[in-house]
């Protein structure tokens, strides 16, 4: 049962456009949400993150847009740059669950100079 | 970068053998929780460890166990390897409360044959 689900296995951008990736969610009780950004053989790095009082959060070129009513969250990077390319994976985690995260299959993003 | 590392990097095993991996948490947090990545998939919780006591575990037999000593630090330890044990094991550092705060290690590939 994935509870987490990023739908677009990849995902191709011109730089200095905007990037969106998607993530969906089936869980109620997932209250906080966070995206993270890989590289292969290295851990996830934590971007950016939303608690479920929110609907939008905004650090520096990426923004997360929560809509708890869909269950469907985004991560939208303007302008994309060349060093985004990565695999970004969405996560969620519920406070009533020790607050393990519950990660998607991730989307991997590819910006094109 | 985090201050969370882990070891060994990389380790070949064979099937029916035993591992140890290790993870030393980031300065000030208690809590570490340990994540099987398979390829092509997102991390999946095995478990956690808050103050050396096992504070919740995902779907895994428990031939993979584990401890965190009081230093917080934490071995995972998985018995009668299988080849479907093959995946990147990651180690997360984090704190009750403070969720933001959740980091990575770079992770101990392990290769079973």
């Amino acid at each position: 049962d994935q509870q987490v689900k990023q739908n677009s296995p990849s995902l191709s951008v011109q730089e200095g456009r905007i990037s969106i990736l998607n993530c969906d969610y089936t869980n109620s009780m997932f209250d906080y949400f966070l995206w993270y950004k890989k590289y292969p053989a290295e851990g996830p790095t934590f971007l950016i993150s939303i608690s479920s009082i929110k609907d939008k959060n905004e650090d520096g070129r990426f923004t997360v847009f929560l809509n708890k009513s869909a269950k469907h969250l985004s991560l939208h990077i303007v302008p994309s740059q060349p060093g985004d390319s990565a695999v970004y994976f969405c996560a969620a985690s519920a406070l009533k669950g020790n607050e393990k995260l519950t990660f998607g299959t991730g989307t991997r993003l590819t910006i094109i100079p | 970068e985090t201050g969370v590392t882990q070891s060994p990097t990389h380790l070949i095993k064979t099937r029916g053998q035993q591992v140890t991996l290790r993870c030393s948490s980031q300065s000030g947090h208690n809590t570490v929780s340990w994540y099987q990545q398979a390829l092509g998939q997102g991390p999946q919780f095995i478990f956690q460890y808050y103050r050396e006591e096992e504070n919740g575990r995902g779907n895994f037999p428990p031939r993979f166990s584990g401890l965190q000593f009081p230093n917080y630090s934490s071995e995972l330890n998985v018995n009668a390897l299988e080849l479907d044990d093959s995946a990147l094991y990651l180690c997360a550092s984090s704190s009750p409360g403070r969720r933001e705060e959740v980091f990575f290690g770079s992770g101990t590939q392990l290769s079973v044959l």
